[in-house]
């Protein structure tokens, strides 16, 4: 079955540092969507990409869509603390209903 | 408008005792999915349903079972509790679009722990 992949599981920031986030899929999807949780809440959905090399910016956070539609990944620029929580990456299949979710990347970030 | 709304928030169970936790929407979504969620596992997609009268299976859905009698309720059945079945439980919500978007809506989570 289709398997999502997200590296790396953790992430310590130092605060105003950079850091990439990665998102792979085994097979192709019909799009890609973010989503964030805060400890001890529920995923919320951040963003959508659906064309083959799309880029999408929020503030601070730039996301893109592999050219293949297998991979995505998500920027985020000047980590502040509010961007403390744990992205999830999900995906239907090209051909399907089923939104599997990748793994996660936990960001704890140091003040 | 509510949203997602599950009950109940927590929930403990002894070993083969069953249960029901609920969900219901109030946007008027054909999706409806139920996800468990453990550490280090990320979200793992147990039920899920694109309408009423309509489920199927996702990738955990060994001891659960789940009925779409109306648009808004998605019940997920706990049939005979088992502590591998402690976990976070969410139920999320969505418009089906041409494009299978399935863009979720979560609801706030049931912890339920089986001693």
């Amino acid at each position: 079955g289709q398997q999502v992949m997200q590296i790396p599981q953790y992430q310590h920031v130092q605060e105003g540092e950079d850091f990439t986030t990665y998102c792979n899929s085994s097979t192709t999807l019909s799009n890609i969507q973010w989503y964030k949780q805060r400890p001890g809440g529920h995923p919320v959905f951040l963003i959508q990409l659906v064309k083959s090399g799309e880029v999408k910016k929020q503030k601070r956070l730039t996301f893109q869509f592999g050219e293949a539609k297998k991979n995505s990944s998500l920027h985020i620029t000047a980590t502040q603390t509010t961007d403390v929580g744990t992205y999830f990456c999900a995906g239907p299949p090209a051909a399907g209903n089923k939104l599997t979710f990748g793994g996660g990347t936990r960001v704890l970030v140091k003040p | 408008n509510a949203g997602v709304t599950q009950t109940p928030k927590f929930q403990v169970l002894k070993t083969g005792q069953s249960m029901t936790l609920q969900c219901a929407q109030d946007m008027n979504h054909e999706y409806m999915s139920w996800y468990r969620q453990d550490p280090g596992m990320g979200l793992r997609l147990i039920h899920y349903s694109v309408g009423a009268g309509i489920t199927d299976q996702g990738e955990v859905p060994n001891g659960y079972n789940v009925s779409r009698s109306t648009t808004e309720d998605f019940p997920l059945r706990l049939l005979s509790a088992a502590p591998s079945q402690t976990s976070v439980y969410f139920c999320a919500s969505s418009y089906a679009t041409p494009s299978g978007a399935n863009v979720l809506t979560f609801g706030a989570g049931s912890r339920l722990t089986v001693l």
